[in-house]
């Protein structure tokens, strides 16, 4: 079964720092382009950054530019988002997501989705 | 990187069809095929249902059908049911970032 498994959440003061961590397992993790999505309470979704199978190609919102880095070990099958800087506003619930984009394909779609892990940021 | 814009509601009876817009601009949904679809029920995480514009990804059935024409992208359920009474999210590839439409609430009458 193809499972996506975040952890790392929880509250944090405005300024200060979190990791996330996603564990994958079921699919070839190395070949695979990996995200991270966030969705405010009551709101819609936001692609947050990206990163390809080499970690050559990496990617950020405007709104975390900066602040927050990606990075994978495909040797653990893992996933991580450093959230530096936090602010009220990254409040979130942070979905791990799988693309469809690999080393085999030129398709892009979120395939698989983790359950979500999530920050609070509040003094 | 501005958010596709959505109709925030539509609505619909058992059987009958919906259509949702998606409207970007030439540096998104425009220029690349690369655009998608999720279904989201609350409390739930989303679920792919049309990849490339007009891809079903398999389980999904073929009453979800997407197209695009210039800067607007669509997804149409024909034969609505109960169960697709959800949120959904169309999502686009635009150059190095990407970007979200703003999510449509589907109501089953």
């Amino acid at each position: 079964e193809v499972q996506l498994v975040e952890s790392g959440g929880g509250l944090v003061q405005p300024g200060k720092s979190l990791r996330l961590s996603c564990a994958a397992s079921g699919f070839t993790f190395e070949d695979n382009v990996m995200h991270w999505v966030r969705q405010a309470p009551g709101k819609g979704l936001e692609w947050v950054s990206s990163i390809n199978w080499l970690s050559a190609n990496i990617h950020y919102a405007d709104s975390v530019k900066g602040r927050f880095t990606i990075s994978r070990d495909n040797g653990r099958n893992s996933l991580y988002l450093q959230m530096n800087s936090l602010r009220p506003e990254d409040m979130a619930l942070y979905y791990c997501v799988k693309d469809i984009r690999s080393v085999l394909n030129n398709d892009y779609g979120l395939d698989v989705w983790g359950q979500g892990t999530t920050v609070t940021v509040s003094s | 990187q501005s958010a596709l814009t959505q109709p925030r509601s539509v609505s619909g009876s058992p059987g009958q069809s919906v259509t949702i817009s998606c409207t970007g601009t030439s540096s998104d949904v425009g220029r690349y095929n690369y655009v998608s679809w999720y279904q989201q029920h609350p409390g739930k995480a989303p679920k792919l249902i049309i990849f490339d514009v007009t891809k079903r990804p398999s389980g999904v059935p073929d009453r979800f059908s997407g197209s695009k024409s210039g800067n607007t992208a669509s997804l149409t359920i024909s034969g609505l049911q109960a169960e697709d009474e959800a949120d959904y999210y169309c999502y686009s590839f635009a150059g190095s970032p990407w970007v979200f439409g703003g999510g449509t609430k589907v109501t089953v009458l």
